[in-house]
């Protein structure tokens, strides 16, 4: 059982490179999310899909761009990476109502 | 003021012990909510839902006060493997669903 798949898992950048975060959901859930994790600050929504073909902007967008490529994956891109981006990047789905979000792994990113 | 709060804790607590977290949700318009937990270094894992009713699973209780806008989580008899962070989620459902999560509460449970 896969769940949610995220790739890659450690990801080290140099200030200024790009990069795309990877996630893909083998559920047939509707919504996605991309979430990042710094000490002491939660789990703030970066960008959220609730179907293929919608993205919308969370707490914290400013430098990061997302892709609904189909149903099953939503990529998260850094354009021109930042050290204030280094952090460990959740992506997560659910399916329409009240129901449970299933996390992938985590994506350990750390910009220098 | 954000939208969910938590007392971060660390809550040290002894093994054995009860232990209560309360989280409050300033949307008064929040629909559903949840407990995950966090192992270290972990994604978060759902611990349970939080019904109107309240619910009990095992040693968990989780409460919600709609009046007063916050939930509780209640564990009995804690287990060393209860240490974790212990994060409040809501959501607000109006056609796009998006979870809010508060920024966590650190329990240790001591020997």
């Amino acid at each position: 059982n896969a769940g949610v798949t995220q790739t890659p898992k450690f990801q080290v950048l140099k200030t200024g490179q790009s990069m795309t975060l990877q996630c893909a959901q083998d559920m047939n859930h509707n919504s996605m999310y991309w979430y990042r994790q710094d000490p002491g600050m939660g789990l703030r929504l970066i960008y959220y899909s609730a179907s293929e073909g919608t993205t919308d902007k969370g707490e914290v967008p400013n430098g990061y761009n997302v892709s609904r490529l189909n149903k099953r994956e939503f990529s998260l891109r850094l354009e021109s990476a930042a050290p204030s981006q280094t952090s460990v990047y959740f992506c997560a789905s659910s399916a329409p109502g009240w129901t449970e979000a299933f996390f992938g792994q985590g994506t350990r990113l750390t910009v220098v | 003021r954000k939208e969910v709060e938590q007392d971060p804790g660390p809550f040290n607590v002894p093994e054995g012990a009860t232990v209560a977290f309360n989280c409050t949700y300033s949307n008064s318009a929040s629909q559903s909510f949840f407990w995950y937990r966090q192992d270290c270094r972990k994604e978060p894992k759902l611990l349970m839902s939080v019904y109107s009713s309240g619910n009990e699973d095992g040693r968990f209780t989780a409460q919600l006060n709609r009046a007063s806008q916050y939930i509780s989580l209640l564990i009995r008899d804690s287990k060393l493997s209860d240490s974790a962070t212990y994060l409040c989620v809501v959501t607000y459902n109006f056609g796009n669903e998006k979870l809010t999560f508060g920024t966590g509460t650190r329990l240790t449970i001591i020997p």
